[in-house]
């Protein structure tokens, strides 16, 4: 039944090791996205996908990367994690193509300490 | 540049009440807004989309209603159940683009 799964639910990892997020979806949808919440925070937007254009948002820092190798999945990779980078990460689909009733649908997220 | 408020960032209330959760933004092209709501440490469930066109939407216990003029969405919870304690997010998607913009979110917290 899950429409857009995050592996792994939590991540711990070290400062300064690369690590790596996963989303897959089964709904087929155009669009996938990367949010970063902090604690207390609204969900900020790191980049989207639409199909396989990269959309990457102005103040997304570098140490962010993404990677979309096919509709159903989308990888967040984090080159250099910092203190500042722990984190819930959640993954977002939704059709696109502009119509008013596109809703965004998101994954149970990915929980990132860094140590 | 499209900015989202969510007024007030807590509320503590007893059960059984009916309660109002406020919602503004600032541009008023927009494609549609949607209420969420987050449990501790989860992800976004979408719980009302409302179109442009549209001025509410009701599920269950909830109603939402949009004012696109003024910049206002209200979100209405009747007959509030401990259930109900989250954090409730609006956001907004503006036209021409897939992004949505949130705000921070009120933290609702019913007691029994």
């Amino acid at each position: 039944d899950a429409m857009v799964i995050q592996n792994p639910r939590y991540q711990v990892t070290q400062f300064g090791k690369p690590v790596t997020l996963s989303c897959s979806q089964t709904l087929n949808h155009n669009v996938m996205y990367w949010y970063q919440q902090k604690s207390s925070q609204a969900p900020k937007l790191l980049f989207h996908y639409y199909d396989k254009d990269f959309n990457n948002e102005a103040d997304t820092p570098d140490n962010f990367q993404s990677r979309r190798p096919n509709t159903s999945f989308c990888f967040l990779d984090i080159r250099s994690p910092g203190l500042g980078d722990a984190a819930m990460y959640l993954c977002a689909t939704s059709r696109g193509g502009g119509k008013s009733t596109d809703t965004q649908y998101f994954g149970p997220g990915t929980r990132l300490t860094v140590l | 540049k499209q900015e989202v408020t969510q007024i007030p960032a807590a509320l503590s209330v007893p059960e059984g009440e009916n309660l109002v959760l406020n919602c503004s933004f600032t541009d008023s092209a927009i494609y549609n807004l949607q209420w969420f709501r987050q449990d501790p440490g989860k992800g976004l469930t979408s719980l009302l989309l409302i179109q442009s066109s549209q001025r509410e939407q009701t599920s269950g216990r909830l109603n939402a209603s949009l004012d696109k003029s003024s910049g206002r969405s209200t979100l209405y919870i009747a007959a509030s159940q401990p259930g109900d304690s989250a954090t409730y997010l609006c956001a907004v998607r503006s036209h021409n683009t897939d992004k949505l913009i949130f705000g921070t979110g009120t933290r609702l917290q019913v007691f029994p």
